[in-house]
């Protein structure tokens, strides 16, 4: 099955700086990547997401771009802000469920 | 905007004990899951569910669990003899197609004692 890995664990910035969260998949047939925000005690809520037929895609201060011939996509935040502090998750599915990184803690230091 | 219920927020259960945590997809959603997220650990899958059966499920959803959607919304999942290391939030989700946008309930948060 699918392997999603993601780094680091947990990141802090600066409020303003950019914070960028990696991840790697194993399954060639993986074509939809979505990333979740989870705030504490919440639902993951999807902020952006990617299919396999796209390289980069936008919106506002996210992005996220994905190389598949290395099996990695990867999460940008710029200019970021208190409230983008939570967790968040990258996600890889072909199909019939969805294979979740470990998560990054992201704290923006105001 | 439409959302994934949940229902209850919070079970407590003693061990041993059969629960049942509900939820209520997206209308016009086709697909159907179950995940559980333990205490500061990633969201791990469950089950997953189309066209009124199994589509996948891990080696977590073992013989302990169930699922059924017994009308047109609701979507349940079983557990049949709790154990403390049940102990977790359990999401529900839904999407419209076979890899899109998938949509999260709030959670069922089980605690086993």
């Amino acid at each position: 099955g699918e392997n999603v890995e993601q780094h680091p664990s947990t990141l802090s910035v600066q409020e303003g700086d950019s914070a960028v969260i990696k991840c790697t998949y194993s399954d060639s047939a993986s074509n939809y990547f979505p990333w979740y925000k989870q705030e504490l005690g919440k639902r993951p809520q999807l902020i952006i997401d990617i299919r396999s037929n796209v390289g980069e895609k936008k919106d506002q201060r996210i992005a996220v771009t994905l190389n598949k011939t290395a099996k990695h996509f990867s999460l940008h935040i710029t200019e970021t802000q208190p409230e983008d502090s939570a967790v968040y998750f990258c996600a890889a599915t072909g199909g019939n469920q969805f294979y979740f990184g470990t998560g990054t803690s992201l704290t923006v230091i105001p | 905007e439409p959302e994934v219920t949940q229902t209850p927020s919070h079970q407590v259960t003693q061990m041993g004990q059969e629960v049942i945590l509900r939820c209520v997809p997206i209308s016009n959603h086709l697909y159907f899951y179950w995940y559980r997220q333990i205490l500061g650990q990633k969201v791990e899958f469950l089950v997953s569910f189309y066209n009124n059966e199994i589509s996948e499920k891990s080696e977590i959803f073992d013989d302990q669990f169930s699922v059924e959607r017994p009308d047109g919304s609701n979507f349940t999942l079983k557990i049949r003899s709790t154990k403390l290391e049940d102990s977790a939030m359990y999401f529900c989700a839904s999407t419209e197609d076979r890899a899109g946008e998938a949509f999260f309930g709030q959670g069922t948060r089980l605690t086993v004692v």
